[in-house]
This record gives structure tokens, C-alpha cells and sequence, in this order.
């Protein structure tokens, strides 16, 4: 399974666009990135999925270039219920496990 | 919206104590998976579930760990003498099949915080 990089932390105010970048430099051709969200004490909640260029959502968009050796989850305004962890996986075929990295724990300031 | 249940929501139990944790996957789900997460640290997988055999674990998961799909629509794991280091939010999973790889999302239930005394 690739592997992926994201940053500890991350600090925003309400309103900004954040973007969350995350590396996977060994992403496999059927490998497929996604991006979950967790709070305290909650189950993962999956946000985005993207195979290349660019997906959106009614909650964010992913951008993936053409080497897709990285990927950018964007978040449009975001509020302070933003909060939370947010991680990148890649691979995530059926009957295959989720790898969860340390995850990018944002925290949205008024 | 489908989503997936996990009870109970907290479990209290004895060190060398069997407890059970029972997840019910959305309905027309084929795959089923437990992951764990101790606090403060990341989400862990333990085991993957399809067509009623185990495909794949990890190495947490050993023989204290074993899961069931008893019916149709629950899936268990039980683990059969706790140890301190059990104490841990549990999450099950599960996922369905569109027919296209790397595709399927994986849907979290709330997770079963377990307390190994």
C-alpha cells in the first residue's frame, strides 16, 4: 500500500479556504485517493475520492495532477465545525484495509 | 441516509473477561472490516471480512481476536480475554461493490469505546 505524507497541523480562520496537500509518491495505477474527516471521539467520515484531475463535492474539491504522485483536498470557507482530523489513503480496493497515516488535524479559529 | 450501527457505545469490562462488539453493516454491503484506534493515537486496521472468511489482517489481530457474521445483517468481534491495552475505540466498516476497483468508500459506524479495567 502506498504510503502517504501529510502535515501534523494546520491552523485557519473562518472563512479562508484551507488546502490540505498529501503526498504518495508510490501510488499504485489502480490505487484511488480518499480523504476522510474524524472528530473526537467519532468514526471517519469520508469526504472525497479521486481518481485524477479534479473531483468536487458539495463539501470540498480533490486535485490531482497528472503524476498523481500528490493530491490537494480544498475546503471553501471553512468553520470552526471544521475542526477536525483529516486524512489521505490511497489504495482502498474491496476486501483491502484503509491505512490511516497521522492525519492533518486542522483547527479553524474565529 | 444508510448508514452503519455499532453497539454498545461504551463496553466496561474485566481484564481476562471475553466481550463481543457488534456492528451492523449497511444492507446491501458485501465488506466488512474492524479497525481500531487507541486514544490520542491513529486509526488502526485489524481485519477485513467478504464472503464469510476472513481476506486480510493485521498483526493486532491474533487468536484473542475473531469476527462472525452470525445473520444477515450482523457482523461481531469478539475478543476473548481482554488485556489493558484492548482499552480502545473500535470502528467497523463496511463497503459495497460497484463492480469497478479502488472505487468502493468504506463507511464508518460511531465506533464501541471498550474499557478494560
Amino acid at each position: 500500500l502506498a504510503k502517504t505524507t501529510q502535515p501534523i497541523s494546520m491552523d485557519s480562520y473562518e472563512g479562508q479556504e484551507v488546502n490540505i496537500t498529501c503526498s504518495h509518491n508510490n501510488i499504485a495505477t489502480n490505487d484511488y485517493i480518499t480523504w476522510y474527516q474524524q472528530f473526537p471521539s467519532q468514526g471517519p467520515r469520508f469526504i472525497i475520492q479521486g481518481y485524477k484531475t479534479k473531483v468536487t463535492n458539495e463539501v470540498a474539491s480533490l486535485f490531482i495532477p497528472a503524476d498523481r504522485k500528490s493530491s490537494t483536498l480544498s475546503l471553501p470557507r471553512v468553520s470552526l465545525s471544521d475542526t477536525a482530523v483529516y486524512y489521505c489513503l490511497v489504495g482502498g480496493t474491496n476486501a483491502g484495509k484503509s491505512t490511516f497515516g497521522d492525519g492533518t488535524t486542522l483547527t479553524v479559529k474565529p | 441516509e444508510p448508514e452503519v450501527t455499532q453497539t454498545p457505545s461504551h463496553q466496561v469490562t474485566q481484564m481476562g473477561q471475553e466481550v463481543i462488539l457488534r456492528c451492523v453493516p449497511i444492507s446491501n454491503h458485501l465488506y466488512f472490516y474492524w479497525y481500531r484506534q487507541i486514544l490520542g493515537q491513529k486509526v488502526e486496521f485489524l481485519v477485513s471480512f467478504y464472503n464469510n472468511e476472513i481476506s486480510e489482517k493485521s498483526e493486532i489481530f491474533d487468536d484473542q481476536f475473531s469476527v462472525e457474521r452470525p445473520d444477515g445483517s450482523n457482523f461481531t468481534l469478539k475478543i476473548r480475554s481482554t488485556k489493558l491495552e484492548d482499552s480502545a475505540m473500535y470502528f467497523c466498516a463496511s463497503s459495497g461493490d460497484s463492480g469497478l476497483p479502488s472505487t468502493d468508500t468504506q463507511y464508518f459506524g460511531p465506533g464501541t469505546r471498550l474499557t478494560v479495567l
